[in-house]
């Protein structure tokens, strides 16, 4: 299995607090990626790096930023909760940008009350 | 931009064939790849097609035509294991990563 950790894997939190979810690698993929899955709405892409310092938006960036200072960190962090963003959370990484291969943490749950 | 059209859901019995489809359209094309996620799970890799044709994984196959920006998955000898959703994805000339809503598989004794 690829190393690939996601930080924490549950939280509950309040609508209007900030909170920040943790990527970790150790396989020193070049690119990483944060996913929202909704029931009805597969994977949407959130945001995305292709290096360090490297980021771009994906298709559901608004409420969102991201921070990748290091190839195995990528931080997505909600500057203020809000109840539509409660979802579960998907990191991914890839080696490649021949290739659509990736692998992916094993979620956070994030509940906004 | 980038899209992905699957159908919401499949249904096949114990032992058959079963084929997802996969219609994308996409700004570059780096590939379409297949992803299985169990409920409760996070998605895992199945199968990468970079080129026209198919390609085989044991009871897994992926086809893919660029002409037409179409792929299939085509799952054989149908297992209860197999209860699950498939996503197609693909990777544009941005480097994003795109999925399709995913397909609902159904599996019946």
């Amino acid at each position: 299995d690829a190393g690939i950790t996601q930080s924490p894997r549950h939280k509950v939190t309040e609508t209007g607090t900030p909170v920040t979810l943790r990527c970790h690698q150790t396989e020193n993929h070049r690119y990483m990626y944060w996913y929202r899955q909704d029931p009805g709405h597969g994977l949407r892409l959130i945001h995305y790096s292709y290096g360090v310092k490297d980021t771009d938006k994906g298709e559901v960036s608004d409420g969102y930023s991201v921070s990748r200072s290091k190839t195995e960190d990528f931080l997505l962090t909600l500057e203020s909760a809000t109840s539509s963003q409660t979802s579960v959370y998907f990191c991914a990484i890839s080696e490649s940008m021949d290739s659509t291969e990736a692998f992916f943490g094993q979620g956070t749950r994030l509940t906004v009350v | 931009g980038q899209s992905l059209e699957q159908p919401s859901e499949v249904t096949a019995v114990e032992g058959a064939i079963v084929q997802i489809n996969c219609t994308y359209q996409t700004s570059g094309f780096y590939g379409l790849s297949w992803y299985q996620q169990h409920d409760g799970g996070a998605p895992t890799f199945l199968s990468y097609n970079a080129l026209d044709g198919l390609e085989e994984t044991g009871r897994f196959s992926s086809f893919l035509s660029r002409s037409d920006s179409y792929g299939y998955l085509l799952l054989q000898e149908l297992q209860m294991k197999d209860s699950a959703s498939y996503f197609c994805a693909v990777r544009g000339r941005d480097d994003k990563i795109i999925f399709g809503k995913g397909t609902r598989l159904h599996i019946l004794p």
